[in-house]
């Protein structure tokens, strides 16, 4: 069964310090989102992404963040400076239909987590 | 806004008797509504969701859930718990027509014991 995958596992980072989250999508799906939970609170929609520009973001996605489709299969999340309250745990989510409705449910991958010292 | 609650941080159940899982929601409009499942170090999975019609949903692995407009409830069922249910459940909304990103609950963490 086609899953959705993220490297690494874990990251850890030092405060400042830009960090890259990659995602692989489900390979024919067009739609992609990041979300994050950190420890112990909601997981909170954080970006979409569709047709190589952003199409949702939430109050989180400021210019820190920012994602990319680099090639065909890849889908990034960049934090640029990376600060201490950004450690969370980052899902990837993909869908497929070519027009996305509220009515699909998402793929999520396994996530990443994220420790910012 | 839209928001989710989910009021347990854990249900406990034994093998065998009946689960609920309570979530309710708030929405402007009509809500779609997802359940997702997360096992230690994998993704969330997902279980079922109601779009429309039938207020009982059922889903994967036997859970089924009810949508209850009046109460804005969407709580998760199953008649008879395993203990390899045990897991992290979310529950999630959307709102009609308010794009395609997911408003999660809290989680909710489920323990059946043998």
């Amino acid at each position: 069964e086609p899953e959705v995958t993220q490297t690494p596992s874990h990251q850890v980072t030092q405060m400042g310090q830009e960090v890259i989250l990659r995602c692989v999508p489900i390979s024919n799906h067009l739609y992609f989102y990041w979300y994050r939970q950190i420890l112990g609170q909601k997981v909170e929609f954080l970006v979409s992404f569709y047709n190589n520009e952003i199409s949702e973001k939430s109050e989180i996605f400021d210019d820190q963040f920012s994602v990319e489709r680099p090639d065909g299969s890849n889908f990034t999340l960049k934090i640029r400076s990376t600060k201490l309250e950004d450690s969370a745990m980052y899902f990837c989510a993909s869908t497929g239909r070519v027009v996305a409705s509220g009515r699909d449910e998402q793929f999520f991958g396994p996530g990443t987590r994220l420790t910012v010292l | 806004a839209q928001s989710v609650a989910q009021p347990e941080d854990q249900v406990n159940v034994a093998e065998g008797n009946p689960l609920t899982v309570k979530c309710t929601y708030s929405v402007s409009g009509n809500p779609y509504l997802f359940w997702y499942v997360q096992y230690p170090n994998r993704g969330l999975q997902f279980l079922l969701k109601y779009i429309t019609g039938d207020n009982l949903v059922k889903g994967s692995y036997g859970f089924e859930a009810e949508f209850n407009k009046s109460q804005t409830s969407f709580h998760l069922k199953k008649p008879s718990a395993l203990v390899s249910d045990s897991a992290l459940y979310f529950c999630a909304v959307r709102d009609r027509g308010a794009g395609t990103a997911l408003i999660f609950g809290k989680g909710t963490t489920l323990s059946v014991s043998s």
